[in-house]
């Protein structure tokens, strides 16, 4: 079955506690995205990444790392959270331009 | 600036009657426009897109409607079903970028 995969779905955790949240995709995806979901602000990227090795900022990149080492997998890196990053995060993958994305079923990060 | 626009952040419709989600946008250079339905705990799901050559593209049940010169979308369902009860996001993109803007989002309430 085609799917992007995130981990955890739910994560409790305290300021400055370095985490990464992992995404995985089976499709053989060229790009995938990271975003956040606040309310009242829709999803918001925060990188993305068109190949190995190759990823650029998105419009709310501070605060996150990524990385992307192998195709298949672009995990997000909290590496001091705040508890401004408290939110839902979505991990996203397409083929390639004009194409829709497809979706994880999102990490729900609090950061107290 | 919010390129993508809906704002309207709820709707309800009757079971069986026409719902009509609208989506404004502001950048010129958007040449495919998608909308998105998401369920709680789920990630979003594609549901319909269309490309800027286009004014209108049908599936089943949903047609998606293109107003370059006003800037403007809408994804009409008919008809509505109560399992269309969800929140649907519209997003858009360009050629030349790797982004997809979202908008705000919409919640339907599709009433039995």
């Amino acid at each position: 079955e085609a799917q992007v995969t995130q981990n955890p779905r739910y994560l409790i955790t305290v300021t400055g506690k370095k985490l990464t949240v992992t995404c995985s995709q089976n499709m053989n995806h060229e790009y995938m995205s990271w975003y956040r979901q606040d309310p009242g602000l829709g999803l918001r990227q925060i990188y993305y990444s068109m190949n190995v090795e190759v990823t650029d900022k998105g419009d709310v990149p501070e605060g996150y790392k990524v990385s992307r080492k192998e195709k298949r997998n672009f995990p997000l890196i909290l590496e001091s959270p705040s508890p401004n990053q408290t939110s839902l995060y979505f991990c996203a993958s397409r083929q390639g331009h004009n194409q829709p994305q497809h979706f994880g079923d999102g990490t729900r990060l609090s950061i107290l | 600036d919010q390129q993508v626009k809906q704002n309207s952040p709820s709707l309800s419709v009757q079971e069986g009657r026409i719902s009509i989600l609208n989506c404004d946008y502001t950048n010129s250079m958007f040449d495919y426009f998608l909308w998105y339905k998401k369920y709680p705990a789920e990630g979003p799901t594609f549901l319909i897109s269309i490309s800027s050559i286009k004014d209108k593209n049908e599936d089943g049940r949903f047609t998606v409607f293109l107003n370059k010169s006003a800037k403007h979308l809408s994804l009409h369902i008919v008809p509505s079903q109560p399992g269309d009860s969800a929140v649907y996001f519209c997003a858009a993109t360009s050629s030349g970028t790797y982004k997809y803007i979202f908008g705000t989002g919409t919640r339907l309430k599709v009433l039995a």
